[in-house]
């Protein structure tokens, strides 16, 4: 398997305008995570589907970012509009299962770096 | 909820043993311990897994007392390779669904 797949890699846009990042979860993974990172708050999760199902948004930071999971094997995380404070590194992540010791690996893709001037 | 305290920098020269202790005080009966390693320009990557004693694999061993409210990453004879920031997890799923990342360790490496 080639491992969680994320596009673009990189990504440089304007305020106010829309964002799409996509991810691939590894195949058979059930549960697909969103993450963001910056330096000043680190690694935080976003939401994650089960099934493609939401289960948790809780940590989408306002209602400018979206996420839609259509089938098992894509998902997208939107933010409309964009705004300088969400350039960070964002994350997709796959795992097996939760809660389930070893099932529960995470395994993440490289990221897309954004950039909001 | 499971929260986990580890040195925020530890610095260290190639070949050396390197030990990374993460403190868990509150951690549950079902709950597992998870390091990941992290390169810069990196996603997180899963390095070893354990419930109670000792884990070995290729990469680490981890240590882990009885009372299993702490942890110890062990990595053998480290290179300029293994520089990168370490993270203890301890329960994968947490209370809400939320994944808590911390700090991590910044480990750096010197030739």
């Amino acid at each position: 398997d080639a491992g969680v797949i994320q596009s673009p890699r990189h990504e440089v846009t304007e305020m106010g305008q829309e964002v799409t990042l996509r991810c691939k979860p590894i195949s058979g993974h059930d549960y697909l995570f969103w993450y963001r990172q910056t330096m000043m708050r680190g690694l935080e999760l976003l939401i994650y589907f089960n099934n493609n199902v939401p289960i948790d948004d809780s940590g989408m930071p306002e209602d400018r970012f979206s996420a839609k999971m259509p089938n098992a094997s894509f998902s997208t995380l939107k933010i409309q509009p964009s705004e300088p404070r969400d350039s960070a590194v964002y994350f997709c992540a796959s795992s097996l299962a939760l809660g389930q010791g070893a099932q529960e690996t995470q395994y993440f893709g490289p990221g897309t770096r954004l950039l909001v001037l | 909820l499971a929260k986990t305290t580890q040195p925020i920098s530890m610095d260290s020269y190639e070949g050396q043993e390197v030990n990374i202790t993460c403190s868990h005080n509150n951690i549950a009966t079902n709950d597992y311990i998870t390091w990941y390693q992290q390169f810069p320009s990196q996603g997180p990557r899963f390095i070893i897994q354990g419930y109670k004693t000792k884990v070995t694999n290729e990469v680490a061993s981890l240590f882990i007392p009885a009372d299993r409210k702490s942890s110890t990453l062990s990595l053998p004879r480290v290179s300029l390779s293994d520089t990168a920031v370490y993270y203890c997890l301890v329960g994968v799923y947490n209370q809400g669904g939320k994944l808590i990342f911390g700090q991590g360790t910044e480990l750096s490496v010197k030739p």
